[in-house]
């Protein structure tokens, strides 16, 4: 069974770079067709998707945050990493990973965000 | 960017009834819509993926429909372990993908 695990620390200070790292047990990162992504979830409010990347190489973020966020792999750990660059105290959310597919025209379920890690609160504050 | 509202905000129902949840799209999404539910503590979990299908093991009482702007999550008879927050997300135009802000179903 698929599962992803986030880690990373619970506290970064303003203007640091968050850094978290995902990592996937039961399945490979390399598999064709599944993009791996992280979405972020401030407290009491829906969640943001951040970005996804694709094994080959291919990432796309969202534009509200493109300028700040790098995504990453590590196929020979199956591992991938998030770095969000000069926090503030807006940045303050549960950091989710999970898996998606692109199986073209077929609907599927895991074309959809599906599995999610159990998160991790990434608090920003002096 | 496609904005999803959600409604109502939180919505208070007793066992057994039958709950209604609407999400709507600030531009058409054709199908591919997909609703959550989220219990505190937990990560969202896939309820209803292309408007319509039921996840793998989500039981038959839930039911999505609509397509392009207007969307419906319908859970008919309501159980105690259905009082989460809801959520509706949408894959077709992308980036970014986008969520709604949620539905609160409560016990009455």
């Amino acid at each position: 069974q698929l599962q992803l695990q986030e880690s990373g620390p619970g506290l970064v200070k303003p203007s640091e770079t968050l850094s978290l790292t995902c990592t996937v047990s039961g399945g490979s990162i390399s598999s064709s067709s599944y993009y791996w992504g992280w979405i972020r979830q401030p407290p009491g409010k829906g969640p943001e998707w951040i970005g996804s990347f694709y094994y080959s190489g291919y990432t796309y973020y969202n534009p509200s945050l493109k300028s700040r966020v790098t995504i990453s792999v590590d196929t020979s750990k199956n591992q991938f990493s998030l770095k969000l660059s000069s926090v503030t105290a807006a940045d303050t959310a549960v950091y989710y990973c999970a898996r998606h597919g692109d199986f073209g025209m077929v609907i599927r379920h895991d074309n959809w965000f599906d599995p999610w890690g159990p998160g991790t609160l990434v608090t920003v504050s002096s | 960017e496609i904005v999803l509202t959600q409604s109502p905000a939180t919505l208070s129902l007793s066992p057994g009834e039958r709950a209604t949840l609407s999400c709507r799209a600030s531009q058409s999404v054709g199908s591919s819509l997909a609703w959550y539910q989220q219990k505190p503590g937990q990560a969202p979990r896939l309820l209803i993926y292309d408007a319509s299908n039921k996840a793998p093991d989500i039981p038959a009482r839930f039911s999505g429909s609509g397509s392009g702007t207007d969307f419906t999550l319908t859970i008919f008879s309501l159980e105690p372990e259905d009082f989460a927050v809801y959520y509706c997300h949408q894959r077709s135009n992308w980036p970014p993908y986008t969520f709604g802000q949620g539905t609160k179903l409560e016990i009455k």
